[in-house]
């Protein structure tokens, strides 16, 4: 079974700089999909980058990257300039490709401060 | 805006009560998740439903049971409620080529 863990529950930030939240993922699948959603207070759920796993090339969004190491099963998610909309629950999700069975891990809080 | 659509947004109801949530997935997206998050916590799959027949089973208790409709709408029957259930159900609906899913707003239920 495939388990997603983020090992930050909660985290801050000051406006404008920068911050990276964890996520570990254990899986034997060679072939999937990693994801970052945020969660703000409208409990929305948005995403915010993927990656697929055959890319060596890191994705980036914007103020968003990720560093992806398959080897390690590491995904984090670095936020740049952060802003105070950026105040929101992160959740990693992996998900095998070709299943379509979405795991989240249990989320980080992050918090932008003025 | 997502394109999935969720009704009700809140429900209120009392514990042995049945509820049923209503999603409408994204125009041309043929699968439709369930998933299940409690106050602060992660979000739960329940089911996963791909044009009309079920796909996948994760946590769903089995008071609870879901049906996709052949216009793709997808319905979840919450029954025998109890305070525990008291939660946000979010639906999705996927995009198969990338993979991602678009969430609804949610439906927000509290059993008194």
């Amino acid at each position: 079974a495939q388990t997603v863990t983020q090992s930050q529950p909660e985290m801050s930030v000051q406006e404008a700089e920068t911050v990276t939240l964890s996520c570990t993922y254990d899986t034997s699948e060679n072939n999937y999909y990693l994801f970052w959603y945020k969660q703000p207070p409208s409990r929305q759920m948005i995403l915010v980058i993927r990656q697929e796993a055959y890319k060596q090339q890191n994705a980036t969004e914007n103020r968003f990257s990720v560093n992806f190491q398959k080897a390690a099963k590491s995904f984090s998610l670095k936020i740049s300039d952060s802003q105070l909309g950026d105040t929101a629950m992160y959740f990693c999700a992996f998900m095998p490709q070709g299943n379509n069975d979405m795991r989240f891990g249990a989320g980080t809080r992050l918090t932008v401060k003025p | 805006d997502s394109g999935v659509t969720q009704t009700p947004k809140h429900l209120i109801t009392a514990t042995g009560q049945r509820v049923t949530l209503r999603c409408s997935p994204r125009s041309g997206d043929l699968s439709v998740y369930w998933y299940q998050q409690s106050l602060d916590q992660g979000l739960q799959f329940l089911i996963q439903y791909y044009n009309g027949e079920e796909r996948a089973k994760g946590n769903i208790l089995e008071r609870f049971s879901a049906q996709q409709f052949p216009d793709l709408h997808s319905e979840l029957n919450l029954s025998s409620l109890e305070l525990g259930d008291s939660a946000l159900y979010f639906c999705a609906s996927s995009v198969v080529k990338t993979g991602e899913l678009f969430f609804g707003e949610g439906s927000r239920l509290t059993v008194l």
